[in-house]
């Protein structure tokens, strides 16, 4: 069983589109995140979720909106694509406890804008 | 978080052991040294993380200096597989800490 799940792998869309990708996680984690990987091959952290509660904001632009109807889930909606979109887009999870706080990534979604 | 200075890149052969450095002198008392490796085309994966004593499981050892100015992951037996691009990241534990990933090595093993 796949424990971070990521859909759609492959998403081509045409500029000026609004796209979801949607994350679901079977861990029992309660924080869930967002990540970005540009074409440079740098991650940068989006957003990151704790209970369904938004805890970290990297100034990502406000198309960008992630929304988390409960803690197994953190969906990620884009408004208006643009071409700078076009990157991989990885969730993962994670739980703070007694072994630590260890970050679990999805296989990621590779969002190409035309 | 504390930053990590790491070899851009490093090459190994193939059933040899593969030992990366990486730097992270600013690290604080609470934070943890995590290692992650990402395959191509693939997300990030977990190795190995510690606080101070020296750890080891199925995939890697993690030697941390005694004023944990620095760190050395091991493979004991590099394989072709773990071709990859290999992140040292330093964190602390609270629910708010992310990861925050650098450029990491890319380690080459070669037949």
């Amino acid at each position: 069983d796949t424990a971070v799940s990521q859909t759609p792998k492959y998403l081509v869309t045409q500029m000026g589109n609004d796209k979801s990708i949607k994350c679901e996680q079977n861990l029992g984690h309660d924080t869930m995140y967002w990540y970005k990987q540009d074409s440079k091959k740098f991650l940068k952290i989006m957003f990151s979720y704790n209970n369904k509660e938004l805890i970290i904001n990297e100034t990502v632009p406000n198309r960008f909106s992630p929304k988390s109807p409960d803690k197994a889930h953190l969906n990620l909606h884009i408004n208006s694509l643009e071409l700078g979109d076009s990157a991989v887009y990885f969730c993962a999870s994670s739980q703070v406890g007694v072994g630590g706080n260890t970050i679990y990534f999805g296989e990621g979604s590779w969002l190409t804008v035309v | 978080d504390a930053k990590t200075t790491q070899p851009t890149s490093m090459d190994c052969a193939e059933g040899r052991a593969a030992n990366l450095p990486c730097n992270h002198s600013t690290i604080s008392g609470n934070e943890y040294v995590y290692w992650y490796r990402q395959i191509h085309s693939q997300g990030p994966q977990y190795i190995i993380h510690g606080l101070k004593n020296n750890e080891t499981n199925e995939m890697a050892s993690l030697i941390i200096t005694e004023d944990r100015k620095s760190s050395t992951l091991i493979l004991p037996h590099a394989t072709l597989r773990d071709t990859a691009v290999y992140y040292c990241i330093v964190r602390g534990h609270n629910a708010g800490n992310m990861l925050t990933f650098g450029g990491g090595t890319r380690l080459m093993v070669k037949p």
